[in-house]
């Protein structure tokens, strides 16, 4: 079976400042999709990457799929509060429904 | 913007007894999902759903839990006997048939089993 690890496990990082995620896959990845859960609450889609080398943005958030698809990086620019949660990343691998998920990586933004 | 919606948000019982988490998919949706995440640990896949059937189930989804689409509009989970282990928080999530595994999740029932 897949499985996804993320790293850091947490980070705490003074707001303005830029930081990275990453999350690594034990198989090839097919579609790999990030979401951000807030403490209690659900998941909430940021981007999905389904090509090799492919990188998306939105708005202070950016994440690329490398080239031999088996590991993804999420980069946050100029980070705000409003960024503080729980990332995930998900995978989904050929011929299943489900999304497998990363063991989550915590961020705190101190002011 | 549409959601997914999950009632209850909380849900206390006593083990052995039976519960069913509600959800309101996202109306235009054709896959449909539960997920549980217990406390500190990871979101794990229970089960999806599609044209009135079950297409995938992880090993968690036992012989103790159902699902059921009644109505068209709602997606229930059903546990018929309730265990301690069972405690977590459930997610409901549902697709459109198309834009590969973008999921869109409910705020979750938190499920308490004493």
């Amino acid at each position: 079976s897949q499985e996804l690890e993320q790293s850091p496990q947490s980070l705490i990082v003074q707001e303005g400042k830029n930081l990275t995620i990453n999350c690594t896959s034990s198989k090839t990845l097919y579609g790999l999709y990030w979401y951000k859960q807030k403490y209690g609450e659900g998941l909430i889609f940021l981007m999905m990457l389904q090509k090799g080398g492919e990188e998306k943005s939105h708005e202070k958030i950016t994440a690329k799929l490398d080239e031999k698809k088996q590991q993804s990086s999420l980069h946050i620019t100029a980070s705000q509060p409003s960024h503080a949660g729980i990332y995930l990343c998900g995978a989904d691998s050929r011929g299943n429904e489900k999304l497998t998920f990363g063991t989550g990586t915590r961020l705190t933004i101190i002011p | 913007e549409p959601e997914v919606t999950q009632t209850p948000s909380h849900q206390v019982t006593q083990m052995g007894q039976e519960v069913i988490l509600r959800c309101v998919p996202i109306s235009n949706h054709l896959y449909f999902y539960w997920y549980r995440q217990i406390l500190g640990q990871k979101v794990e896949f229970l089960v999806s759903f599609y044209n009135n059937e079950i297409s995938e189930k992880s090993e968690i989804f036992d012989d103790q839990f159902s699902v059921e689409r009644p109505d068209g509009s709602n997606f229930t989970l059903k546990i018929r006997s309730t265990k301690l282990e069972d405690s977590a928080m459930y997610f409901c999530a549902s697709r459109a048939g198309t834009g590969g595994r973008k999921l869109f999740f409910g705020s979750g029932t938190q499920l308490s089993v004493l």
